[in-house]
């Protein structure tokens, strides 16, 4: 069966420092697309970044990267000089190529101390 | 671009009361679209989702039920709701040609009482 682990309940990093936030998977599909959603208190689901599982170059959105490692299963998100605006709940998802199935995570809260 | 709405953003409704969520896509056509829920603390349960006009797949047993009535709208409804509909319920739409990328819209918050 596919699916995703978000194995951090909660996190907590100081504002200006770096935190990553973990995701592993489990599939036997060999083309998918992997991705990080933030969900802020208004709870609208945004796009953070987008990771091809054919690109072996980890995907990056300003201050937003992340690690994936394909062999592992595992597609883990840096963030930079983290800001008080990125406190949120962030879902790891997975989606098979060419289908309309979607698999999220349980979620990582993040918080950011100032 | 592409711009999701859907609504209402809030709504208290009687336990046996109907419901009605609406949600339309603009910008590109032919999508594929989505119904979730998602309780307190809790992750996304997609409800239906949909391939084209009148085509409909239910993922999870309801007394839900959806409609695409028109290629960029899709409608979630029920007869009677029951305490158990309560939470957020999310529209959301996809593309193939946008890399299976999932968008989703502001979100429906649905308290039944």
């Amino acid at each position: 069966a596919q699916t995703v682990t978000q194995s951090q309940p909660e996190m907590s990093v100081q504002e200006a420092e770096t935190v990553t936030l973990s995701c592993t998977y489990d599939t036997s599909e060999s083309d998918y697309y992997l991705f990080w959603y933030k969900q802020p208190p208004s709870r609208q689901m945004i796009l953070v970044i987008r990771q091809e599982a054919y690109k072996q170059q980890n995907a990056t959105e300003n201050r937003f990267s992340v690690n994936f490692q394909k062999a592992a299963k595992s597609f883990s998100l840096k963030i930079s000089d983290s800001q008080l605006g990125d406190a949120a709940m962030y879902f790891c998802a997975y989606t098979p190529s060419g289908t309309y199935k979607y698999i999220f995570g349980t979620g990582t809260r993040l918080k950011v101390l100032a | 671009s592409q711009t999701i709405h859907q609504w209402p953003a809030t709504l208290v409704q009687p336990v046996g009361s109907p419901l009605s969520l609406e949600c339309t896509v603009e910008g590109t056509s032919n999508p594929n679209l989505y119904w979730y829920r998602q309780a307190a603390g809790r992750g996304l349960q997609l409800l239906f989702y949909s391939v084209g006009i009148g085509q409909i797949s239910s993922e999870v047993p309801q007394n839900l039920s959806a409609s695409r009535p028109q290629d960029r709208q899709f409608i979630l409804s029920s007869k009677k709701l029951l305490l158990s509909d309560s939470g957020f319920y999310l529209c959301a739409w996809s593309v193939l040609t946008s890399g299976n990328t999932i968008y989703f819209g502001e979100g429906s918050w649905l308290t039944v009482v």
